[in-house]
C-alpha cells in the first residue's frame, strides 16, 4: 500500500481562490516531510523541510504545516505563476531515501 | 538557496553509443547523491543513492552495468548511460542531500532529457 497518498490528483483554481493540498503519511519514524514544487520538463524545486508535528513554514504564498499522519500546504491568493505539480515526500528511519506522493496538478486560471 | 546543477540539460545520442551526465552540488558538500529517471506525466523513480568514495546502492530491476555511476568527490556525482538504446530515452534527475548545520533538505537538479536514436 502506498505509504504517503497526495489528494486531490489534480485542482483547478480561479486566481485568488485560496485552498489547500493534503499529504497523508503512514510511514514510522518520520524523519523529514518535503514539499516540492514541479514545472514540466524540470527537476522539483525545494520548498520546504517539516521535522516534527505542529511545525509550521512559510514563503511567499505557500505555507507548510505537519501533524503526526499528514501536512498541508496552504496556497493564499493564488496566482497564474502557481501552477505546478507539487510533491510531497517523507524519509523514514534509517533512509535517506525519499518517498514520493503521486503528486497535485495544480492549475490556477487567470 | 543550495543549488544542484545538471549537466547536458539536453542530449541525443546513437544507439550503441555511452553517455555520461554530471551532477554538482554548487554551494554544499553531498555525502549522498541520488539518481531517478521519470517518464512523462509520471512520478519520479529512484535508480540509485550514491554515496561519496564508496559504490552506488541500485534499487531492484536497475542494472548496475548499464548504468554506471560515479561519486568520486563531495561535490560531483556521474550517470553514465552506456551501450545506450532508444528505449533508455528519458528524463533523468539527480538530487543531493545537504547535511549541513544539522539539517536534512534534499535538492533536484534542472535534470537531463536523454534521447537515443
Amino acid at each position: 500500500e502506498d505509504q504517503v497518498t497526495q489528494s486531490p490528483e489534480a485542482l483547478r483554481l480561479q486566481e485568488g481562490e485560496s485552498s489547500s493540498l493534503n499529504c497523508s503519511y503512514t510511514v514510522s519514524g518520520l524523519r523529514g516531510l518535503f514539499w516540492y514544487r514541479q514545472d514540466p520538463g524540470k527537476g522539483p524545486e525545494f520548498l520546504f523541510t517539516l521535522y516534527s508535528a505542529g511545525e509550521e513554514k512559510e514563503k511567499e504564498r505557500l505555507k507548510a504545516t505537519l501533524t503526526k499522519k499528514e501536512s498541508f500546504l496552504h496556497i493564499t491568493a493564488p496566482k497564474p505563476e502557481d501552477s505546478a505539480t507539487y510533491l510531497c515526500a517523507v524519509t523514514q528511519g534509517g533512509s535517506e531515501k525519499l518517498v514520493f506522493g503521486k503528486g497535485t496538478k495544480l492549475t490556477v486560471n487567470p | 538557496g543550495a543549488v544542484v546543477s545538471q549537466h547536458p540539460s539536453r542530449v541525443i545520442c546513437k544507439s550503441g553509443t555511452s553517455v555520461k551526465i554530471e551532477c554538482r552540488s554548487l554551494d554544499f558538500q553531498a555525502t549522498t547523491m541520488f539518481w531517478y529517471r521519470q517518464f512523462p506525466k509520471q512520478s519520479l523513480m529512484l535508480m540509485a543513492t550514491s554515496n561519496e568514495g564508496s559504490k552506488a546502492t541500485y534499487e531492484q530491476g536497475v542494472e548496475k552495468d548499464k548504468f554506471l555511476i560515479n561519486h568520486a568527490s563531495l561535490t560531483l556525482s556521474t550517470l553514465t548511460v552506456t551501450s545506450a538504446h532508444p528505449e533508455d530515452s528519458s528524463f533523468y534527475i539527480c538530487s543531493a542531500r545537504d547535511g549541513g548545520q544539522g539539517g536534512n533538505t534534499i535538492y533536484f537538479g534542472e535534470g537531463s532529457w536523454l534521447t537515443v536514436v
